[in-house]
């Protein structure tokens, strides 16, 4: 069955220093797609950033990249030049292909990162 | 362009009452979706839709119902509210089609049951 591991509850680091949420998965269908998501204390769900199972390049979104390692089953998200502005919940979350891509996507219990002045 | 608007943002529910949570979006979207966030934890599917008359179970469907009668509209319905239905609501939509068919989420509806 499919899933979607984050295992750091909580997360700390220093403004304009770089960090890395880890996030792993679990799924026997060749075709996915990985997806980060920021949920700011206000509670929306924001899109970061996303990563197709066949592409051949890491994603990335300004300061926002995907490690992604297809053999480790990991997909994780680099912030790099932390603003304070990105203290926030971070989800990672999966959508499997083959499944007549109806789109739903398995949510990670989210990690929360702190940025320190 | 308003997106996805739920509505209403907060609610409290005695036990056993019912109540509808209203979604609709205005991006043309085929695909639409229910999730509920529990404290602290990652968001679970309930229901979603791939077309209007079209509706399939998620993962946590057990005291919801939905019904999609136009592209627009996704209402979500809770019959005999239960504390255990306590969470925080997100509708969600997206276009389904080639790419990576983000979804976009409404800014959720927080609900309590006593």
């Amino acid at each position: 069955a499919q899933k979607i591991t984050q295992t750091q509850p909580g997360m700390f680091v220093q403004e304009k220093e770089a960090v890395t949420l880890d996030c792993t998965y679990d799924t026997s269908d060749p075709s996915y797609g990985l997806f980060w998501y920021k949920q700011p204390s206000s509670g929306e769900m924001i899109f970061l950033i996303y990563q197709g199972s066949y592409d051949q390049q890491n994603a990335t979104e300004g300061r926002y990249s995907l490690n992604f390692q297809k053999a480790r089953k990991s997909a994780n998200l680099v912030i790099s030049a932390s603003q304070l502005g990105d203290s926030a919940m971070y989800f990672c979350a999966m959508r499997e292909g083959s499944s007549g891509n109806t789109g739903k996507l398995i949510f990670g219990q989210g990690t929360t990162l702190q940025v320190k002045p | 362009n308003a997106g996805v608007t739920q509505t209403p943002k907060f609610r409290i529910l005695k036990i056993g009452q019912s109540m509808t949570l209203q979604c609709t979006q205005d991006m043309n979207h085929n695909y639409m979706y229910w999730y509920r966030q529990d404290p602290g934890m990652g968001l679970k599917l309930i229901y979603y839709s791939v077309g209007a008359g079209i509706t399939d179970k998620g993962e946590v469907p057990n005291g919801y119902n939905v019904s999609r009668s136009t592209t627009e509209d996704f209402p979500l319905r809770l019959e005999l509210a239960a504390p255990s239905q306590t969470s925080v609501y997100f509708c969600a939509s997206s276009y389904i089609g080639t790419g990576a068919n983000v979804l976009t989420f409404g800014a959720g509806s927080r609900l309590t049951v006593l």
